[in-house]
């Protein structure tokens, strides 16, 4: 099993591009979510999703869309990137024992 | 809204000795869960312990072990024989019970822990 995947690893945009952050997981879980990581900051809860079509915000979904169309992909859109989207990038799962199957992560810089 | 809190931003121990890290969090639920994670210089979460709420005995891994004071809101992190692999960025994350919407983790800030050779 791969578990979770992401990529790309690194990511450079320039303000205002767009691009699609990727996230897949072979473990059958229904539970998926994206968090972002800053400095001094934890990880915060971007937008999760419990099953196929089903979405919702967590604390910071400002700026991101998401969509679930398949029990293993969670894709996250950046639609007009910022400078203060720069950040690590984590997926993550909910496995059956309620603990959270995480992603290598996605280092995103926005210039 | 559950808060944690992480109130060493670092920390650092003589490699082989024992370290702990300290954690407290805020909650009105009664039932949840607790988690340590360490995150290496690799990026990777990689779960280090967990404990229900529900349970009063201590969880233990190996050489990790909590103290878990629910009445105090309190959940440190033991590390005893320290090696140099343990150098990493510690997490402590709360989970209320599985329900829609309530599966997020909640972090604190992390603690850094240097081992010193």
């Amino acid at each position: 099993n791969a578990g979770v995947t992401q990529t790309p690893k690194f990511q450079v945009l320039k303000t205002g591009q767009s691009m699609t952050l990727q996230c897949a997981q072979d473990m059958n879980h229904e539970y998926m979510s994206w968090y972002r990581q800053d400095p001094g900051m934890g990880l915060r809860l971007i937008h999760y999703s419990v099953g196929a079509g089903i979405t919702d915000q967590g604390e910071v979904p400002n700026g991101y869309n998401v969509s679930r169309s398949t029990t293993e992909d969670f894709p996250l859109r950046l639609l007009s990137a910022a400078p203060s989207q720069t950040s690590v990038y984590f997926c993550a799962t909910l496995g059956r024992t309620y603990e959270q199957y995480f992603g290598p992560g996605t280092r995103l810089t926005v210039t | 809204a559950q808060t944690v809190t992480q109130s060493q931003p670092e920390m650092s121990v003589q490699e082989a000795e024992t370290v702990t890290l300290s954690c407290t969090y805020d909650t009105s639920e009664s039932d949840y869960y607790l988690f340590w994670y360490k995150q290496p210089p690799s990026r990777q979460m990689i779960l280090v312990i967990r404990q229900e709420a529900y349970k009063q005995q201590n969880a233990t891994e190996n050489r990790f072990s909590v103290n878990f004071q629910k009445a105090a809101k309190s959940f440190s992190l033991k590390i005893s024989d320290s090696q140099l692999g343990d150098a990493a960025m510690y997490f402590c994350a709360y989970r209320g019970l599985p329900n829609f919407g309530n599966e997020k983790l909640t972090f604190g800030t992390g603690t850094r822990l240097t081992i010193i050779p």
